[in-house]
Formats: C-alpha cells, structure tokens, sequence
C-alpha cells in the first residue's frame, strides 16, 4: 500500500524567512503533485512534477523531485502571510482498476507578520 | 471556464437517512474522481471514473456507499442509511483522461459539507 508522509505537520514562520516542506512515498512513481488548501476552501494544484530531478517555480515556492530517494521538496522563499495555507502533497497510482491520487497529511503552514 | 461544480454546497441530516451528492465535472474532462477529507482521516480516496467505463468499487469504505456516472458526465454520489462517522467533506475532481494524461492535475470541486445528526 502507497504511503505518503509529509513533515512538518505544523509549520509557524516569520514573514521574511525561508523553509522547506518534506514529502516522502513508499513505492516506486515518477509524479507528484503539489496542492494548496486555505480554510474552508477546496485544493488548489500548484505543481505537477512528472521526472527524477523535475524543478518548477511559482512565486516564492519551488517544488523538486527525485524519483530514487522518494522525496519531493516544497521550498518557501522568504515568506509572506498570503502563503498561509495547508499544502499537500500527493502521488498517483493504480490500486485495482481505480487510478488515485494518495496525499499525505498535510503541512499547516502560518505565516506571522 | 467553469471549474468542477458541486451540490449541495453543505448538507445536514439525520442519522438513518439516504443523501446524493451531486458533481459536475469541467466540460471535456473524461475522468471523474470522488475523494472524502476529515480530520481523522485526511484525504481519502473513494472512486474513479473513466468515460462510460463501470468503475472499481472497492475504494467506498462500505456496501452503503455507491456512485454513478450519466452520460459520461455528471456523477452522484449516494450513501444510504448514513452514519456520523460519514461526517466529512466530500469532494469531487476531474480530469483529462486518468492515468495516460497524469501530466495534468486532478481540478477539484469546493466540495459538499455533510454533517450526520
């Protein structure tokens, strides 16, 4: 069974500074997917990255991925309120005849002035 | 454009009672997805659907739940007799195509809000 863990679960950072969010998978997959989530509100996709060593940017967050170590990275640069959110990760995969998406737990991101 | 479109937006009911939750997927999306998020279980996975293609079942967490697709559009989501532990948000995604497309993110619904008595 897939298994995707994110960490940190809660992050609380000062407007200004940089940080960087882990996303780790159990199985073999060439894609990831980043999604934003701000309260009460649906997810929002932010990156798809499709190969080992994939980097995309948008804004002050990058996302990477290498396929080998299992690991996807979300980095904030220098960070603003309005990137106060919950970001998931996510990974896709076969389970059955059902294609999937499996997400981590989510990242709690709060961003103080 | 119009992005996924679901409904109700939030539903409260009694426990025993039957609920359809309806999703309108963004025009040209072949492919369907049905996910539930609470807090004690993150983000879930529940069923996909692919054109007309009958779907894999096994993902609805029991013989209560069930789901179709008209058309190779629209798809309601039905519990029957519901249960408080089926409190949750129940969002819907689309997609071009399934897995030969994964380039292209699943768009998600904002999702109905289902609150069981």
């Amino acid at each position: 069974e897939l298994k995707v863990e994110q960490n940190p679960l809660f992050l609380s950072m000062q407007e200004g500074k940089n940080y960087t969010i882990y996303c780790n998978y159990s199985t073999t997959s060439d894609r990831l997917y980043w999604y934003r989530q701000d309260p009460g509100k649906s997810l929002e996709s932010l990156f798809v990255l499709l190969s080992n060593g994939a980097v995309k940017q948008e804004g002050r967050l990058m996302a990477s991925l290498d396929t080998k170590a299992r690991l996807s990275t979300l980095h904030i640069t220098a960070a603003v309120h309005d990137l106060s959110a919950t970001y998931f990760c996510a990974v896709d995969s076969w389970g059955g005849s059902n294609y999937k998406l499996t997400f981590g737990k989510g990242t709690l991101l709060t961003v103080n002035p | 454009g119009a992005g996924v479109s679901q409904s109700p937006s939030n539903k409260v009911t009694e426990k025993g009672k039957d609920v359809e939750l309806r999703c309108d997927p963004i025009s040209g999306h072949t492919a369907l997805y049905w996910y539930r998020q609470s807090l004690g279980q993150g983000l879930e996975f529940l069923i996909y659907f692919q054109g007309n293609s009958a779907p894999d079942k096994s993902g609805l967490p029991s013989d209560r739940f069930s789901a179709e697709r008209t058309g190779g559009s629209v798809s309601t989501l039905t519990i029957q007799r519901t249960q408080q532990e089926d409190s949750a948000v129940y969002l819907c995604a689309s997609s071009l195509e399934g897995w030969d497309r994964g380039n292209q993110p699943q768009h998600f619904g904002d999702g109905t809000r289902l609150s069981i008595l």
